[in-house]
């Protein structure tokens, strides 16, 4: 079976500071991995996708994330936290074979000024 | 280029009433997807079409729940009767080719209180 843990269900950060959202994946399979962005009351919109290519990708508006299997991880960063960056963050995992997406719980990302 | 169109974007009703959610996928693809969104149990994904086919709806809850797709620019999810439980944002998203490259595009959901 697949699924996704992400460690945190709230992380708060200082404008101009680093972030990082942790995210551990299970998976029978060669997985593929993304992250996904959700900003209040907005649907969700992919940020960034591994799929067995390169293990750090890059995404949009800063983001990266590192897949190192053999740690499970898949942690998403940025190195300088923005304001518009407050956001629900989903990780997301799928399986050749699976159904569909399966969803992480979700980090919520705040933002200090 | 419209996104994944949704309505009604929030919807008060009352228990035993009957609830009609609309989606619009984006044009030229084959995938759709129906997800609810709960607190308590995040993002579930409740049923999903390949070119206007249900292929897997073993995630809708009950017998209440139905989706059709008559065909490629438009689906619907019903819910009849409805109970507070089904209280939940619904959102409809779309993706071409396989669905394995994790690609959906989302609405931007159809937030339901069931009172």
């Amino acid at each position: 079976a697949q699924s996704v843990t992400q460690l945190d269900s709230h992380v708060s950060v200082s404008e101009g500071t680093p972030v990082l959202l942790r995210c551990n994946y299970s998976s029978s399979y060669s997985p593929s991995l993304f992250w996904y962005v959700q900003h209040p009351n907005k649907g969700l919109q992919l940020l960034l996708k591994y799929t067995s290519a390169a293990t750090l990708v890059k995404g949009i508006n800063g983001f990266e994330a590192e897949f190192k299997k053999s740690e499970t991880s898949f942690h998403l960063t940025k190195p300088s936290a923005h304001m518009s960056d407050a956001a629900e963050y989903f990780c997301v995992v799928s399986d050749a074979g699976r159904r569909a997406l399966t969803f992480g719980s979700g980090t919520r990302l705040q933002v200090q000024p | 280029d419209a996104g994944v169109i949704q309505s009604p974007r929030h919807e008060v009703t009352e228990m035993g009433q009957e609830v009609t959610l609309r989606c619009k996928p984006i044009s030229g693809h084959d995938y759709l997807f129906w997800y609810r969104q709960t607190m308590m149990r995040g993002l579930e994904l409740l049923i999903y079409f390949n070119n206007n086919v249900p292929i897997d709806d073993s995630g809708m809850p009950e017998d209440r729940f139905s989706a059709k797709m008559p065909n490629a620019s438009f689906s619907t999810l019903k819910i009849q009767p409805s109970e507070p439980r089904d209280s939940a944002v619904y959102f409809c998203a779309s993706s071409r080719g396989s669905i394995w490259n994790g690609e959906l595009f989302f609405g931007e959901g159809s937030r339901l209180t069931v009172l």
